[in-house]
């Protein structure tokens, strides 16, 4: 059975820093994996979504890597803002069409 | 472009009261439509999904149950509310299989 892991589970850095969040998987049979970002409250927003057959894939100050073999995959945010506080969740879809969410990292941009 | 609609946004019920959570879906045809539910700390567990009208799969036995009467609408129900049903409910839509999730704003159920 597939498991996500996040690590670090909260995060706090001070505003304009680069960092990394991590997303672990067990099972390297996965068709795509896509990150996203929850405001307290609400819903979730799409970031990325990285195809199996793919490394990495970039959106403005965001850049997620995805490393199969290892089962794990990096987001990587540049230049920090307050704006930028959330939890960000990765979700791995296998070949059976599940999705599995891991549990998040909840992150705060201090001005 | 595609946009999807839940409500209500927050919602509190008594033991044993019924529910109904509905979820629409505009600017797409034949979604597919998905229900999750976000415990506090924990990461979504995937509730129900549905490929087309009147086909509704369940992950995991429980007080719920989902339906599709209409291509882009989906229904969440309960006869009678638990406490364990406290939580927050996530609808979501994809294209198809194996395509990116969009995800509606959520309900907050509160159950006393």
């Amino acid at each position: 059975k597939q498991e996500v892991t996040q690590i670090p589970a909260a995060l706090s850095v001070p505003e304009g820093e680069n960092l990394v969040l991590n997303c672990s998987f067990t099972d390297s049979a996965i068709y795509n994996l896509q990150w996203f970002r929850q405001d307290p409250g609400k819903g979730l927003t799409s970031l990325l979504l990285i195809q199996s057959s793919q490394r990495e894939q970039t959106s403005g100050r965001l850049n997620a890597s995805l490393d199969k073999s290892s089962g794990r995959s990096t987001l990587y945010i540049a230049a920090s803002q307050p704006g930028d506080s959330a939890t960000y969740l990765c979700a791995v879809i296998d070949y059976g069409q599940n999705f599995v969410f891991g549990p998040g990292t909840r992150l705060s941009v201090l001005p | 472009s595609q946009t999807i609609h839940q409500w209500p946004a927050t919602l509190v019920q008594p033991v044993g009261s019924p529910l109904s959570l509905e979820c629409t879906v505009e600017g797409t045809s034949n979604p597919n439509l998905y229900w999750y539910r976000q415990a506090a700390g924990r990461g979504l567990q995937l509730l129900f999904y549905s490929v087309g009208i009147g086909q509704i799969s369940s992950e995991v036995p429980q007080n719920l149950s989902a339906s599709r009467p209409q291509d882009r609408q989906f229904i969440l129900s309960s006869k009678k509310l638990l406490l364990s049903d406290s939580g927050f409910y996530l609808c979501a839509w994809s294209q198809g299989p194996y395509q990116p999730q969009h995800f509606g704003d959520g309900t907050r159920l509160s159950i006393l």
